[in-house]
């Protein structure tokens, strides 16, 4: 149990250009859903943060009008990175609880802006 | 908010040895503490986790100890194996006011586990 999806698992966009990666949890419903981004060799940084059928908390230094969170159902959240650029090609992971803390990873979305 | 320290950032063991890797933390109220093995460009499975009303967690070779008073924890490999290998990182919950439990992560320990 515990699965969470992610989609798609890599893209490569043009400079300017919006993307949208999906996180879903596939066997339970999750309360709350985490957005990361991860640098190569570095740790986790929390994004921000979204429950279902309320507006994301963003972390500081995190813009919200370029990092576009959307929990619109118990088992889906979207990110939409609009307008990106090279500086954020990055790994972006969701993760997704229910009740309790533990958190369970999708597998990743690997960005490269060109 | 909760402060993380992981130790050490890199280490090494051969087959068979153990493997120790520590964590501290700062928020006294923390309560939960999960530990994350993270294989390159995959995503982090959690290996293990205790929660603050026992002082041990035994799954197999893996294991974590915690001592609330000094607020740390430690995970603890025994008789590696070459697929031991990976990033592992430990961390602790901070609650936000919306009562949602986010993970302040430490910086993560690579594992090398020699044949």
């Amino acid at each position: 149990g515990a699965v969470v999806s992610q989609h798609p698992s890599w893209v490569i966009c043009k400079s300017g250009t919006s993307v949208k990666i999906e996180c879903r949890s596939l066997d339970f419903q999750a309360t709350t859903m985490f957005w990361y981004r991860q640098f190569p060799k570095q740790s986790l940084m929390l994004m921000a943060t979204s429950n279902e059928g309320s507006k994301a908390t963003y972390e500081q230094g995190v813009e919200k009008d370029k990092f576009l969170i959307n929990h619109a159902s118990l088992t889906l959240s979207t990110l939409t990175v609009t307008s990106a650029h090279p500086e954020d090609s990055s790994f972006y992971i969701c993760s997704a609880s229910a009740i309790q803390e533990t958190q369970y990873f999708g597998p990743g979305t690997r960005l490269l802006v060109l | 908010g909760e402060n993380v320290e992981q130790h050490p950032s890199t280490l090494s063991v051969q087959e068979g040895d153990s493997a120790v890797i520590k964590c501290t933390y700062s928020d006294s109220a923390s309560n939960y503490f999960p530990w994350y093995k993270q294989e390159l460009g995959k995503r982090p499975q959690l290996i293990i986790d205790i929660r603050s009303n026992v002082g041990e967690k035994k799954d197999q070779r893996i294991a974590v100890t915690l001592n609330k008073t000094a607020k740390h924890f430690s995970l603890h490999i025994t008789e590696t194996q070459p697929e031991d290998s990976a990033v592992y990182f430990c961390a602790a919950p901070r609650t936000s006011g919306a009562g949602s439990y986010q993970l302040t992560f430490g910086k993560g320990t690579k594992l090398s586990v020699i044949p």
